[in-house]
Order: structure tokens, then C-alpha cells, then sequence
């Protein structure tokens, strides 16, 4: 699976818009981009998945150019509640794949 | 739509004991994860299983880590004797095989059993 680099963490204000970028330079054609988000105390949980251009739903965005060797997730006017360690993966997303996680990047957001 | 579950969610015992963990996946989900997290890192892959056989072990610590799933449904994972290091979460995650409407390969984890070994 492909290594992925993103920051350690990540300060933010309420209502602000936070983006979080990840490098994957060494991205395979086959390969998905997918974005999990961990609270305290509780498993990780699917965000967000995409292979190119732009995915929005109604949680996040997800923004991948065109060499797909970066992406990056963007939280719209965060709150409170999206404090918390966010994942970048790569790799086949095939169901019944397991997923290779990194330290990913803690949000720290404050009123 | 049920979760997947896990019990017991805390579990506190010396060093050379024992402790087994219980996960009961999604309904319907061939697929079962077991994961360690310790404090500060991102979830690490133990064994996958798909329905009762065994996909991936090659990062669980055979000497005194040991899981099944019997009829390809709820999982143990033992652990005999447990050593400081051990001290982790461990996270039971459930997904689909094959093909799916959504097809993203998603896993759902269960809230996690908090080991701690003194």
C-alpha cells in the first residue's frame, strides 16, 4: 500500500474551515483515497472515499488533483465536535480489504 | 442497523494473566478485523478473517496471541500471558465481500475493549 505523510496536527477555531492535506507520491492506478475520523474512546469511522477530482458529501470534501499524487480533506465550518484524529489511507478499496492505518492528524478545534 | 459490538469495553489485569476479548460483527458481514491501538498511534491490523478462515495473521504475536471465529460469525481474541506491552485498545471492525452497492470497502469498528496490563 502507498505511504502516506500528513501533519501531526492541527489547531482550528469554530466556524472555520480546516483543510487537511496528505501526500501519496507513490499512489498506484488502482488505488482509492479514503478519509476516517476517530474520536476519543470509539473506533474509527469511514468519511469520505474518492479517486480523482472532487467527492463531496454531506460530512466533508474531498479534493484530489489531477497527478493524485496528494489530497486533501476539507471540514467546512467545524465545531466542537470535530475534534478528533483524522486518517489518510491509500490503497484498493475492495470490499473485504484490510486497512493500513498511519498516526494521522489530531484536529484540535476551540471556541 | 446494529454495530459492531464488543465486550468487555475495560479490562485491567497483571502481567502472565489472561484475557480474552469477544467481537459480534454486523449482520451479514463475512469479513472481521482485529486491531490493536496503543496510546498515540494509529490502529495496527492483527488477523483478518473471512467467514471462519483465516485471511491475514501475519502481524499477530503467535507466542501468546491467539483468535478464531467459529462458524464465521462473532470472534474471540485471547491473549495468554499478557505482557505491559499489551496495554492497547483493541478494535474489532466488520465489512462486506464482494460486491456491494456502495463498493468502498468500508469497515465499521466496534468501540473498542481498553486493555490494561500492570
Amino acid at each position: 500500500l502507498a505511504k502516506t505523510t500528513q501533519p501531526i496536527s492541527m489547531d482550528s477555531y469554530e466556524g472555520q474551515e480546516v483543510n487537511i492535506t496528505c501526500s501519496h507520491n507513490n499512489i498506484a492506478t488502482n488505488d482509492y483515497i479514503t478519509w476516517y475520523q476517530q474520536f476519543p474512546s470509539q473506533g474509527p469511522r469511514f468519511i469520505i472515499q474518492g479517486y480523482k477530482t472532487k467527492v463531496t458529501n454531506e460530512v466533508a470534501s474531498l479534493f484530489i488533483p489531477a497527478d493524485r499524487k496528494s489530497s486533501t480533506l476539507s471540514l467546512p465550518r467545524v465545531s466542537l465536535s470535530d475534534t478528533a484524529v483524522y486518517y489518510c489511507l491509500v490503497g484498493v478499496q475492495e470490499a473485504g480489504t484490510a486497512l493500513i492505518f498511519g498516526k494521522g492528524t489530531t484536529l484540535s478545534v476551540s471556541s | 442497523e446494529a454495530g459492531v459490538a464488543q465486550s468487555p469495553r475495560y479490562k485491567i489485569i497483571e502481567k502472565r494473566q489472561s484475557v480474552a476479548f469477544w467481537c459480534n460483527p454486523i449482520s451479514g458481514h463475512a469479513t472481521l478485523y482485529w486491531y490493536q491501538q496503543i496510546l498515540g498511534q494509529g490502529p495496527k491490523l492483527l488477523i483478518q478473517f473471512q467467514n471462519n478462515g483465516v485471511v491475514d495473521d501475519s502481524q499477530l504475536p503467535k507466542d501468546r496471541f491467539s483468535a478464531e471465529r467459529l462458524k464465521g460469525v462473532d470472534s474471540t481474541l485471547k491473549i495468554q500471558p499478557a505482557k505491559l506491552e499489551d496495554s492497547a485498545v483493541y478494535l474489532c471492525a466488520s465489512s462486506l465481500t464482494g460486491w456491494s452497492e456502495r463498493h468502498t470497502g468500508e469497515l465499521f469498528f466496534g468501540e473498542g475493549s481498553r486493555l490494561t496490563v500492570l
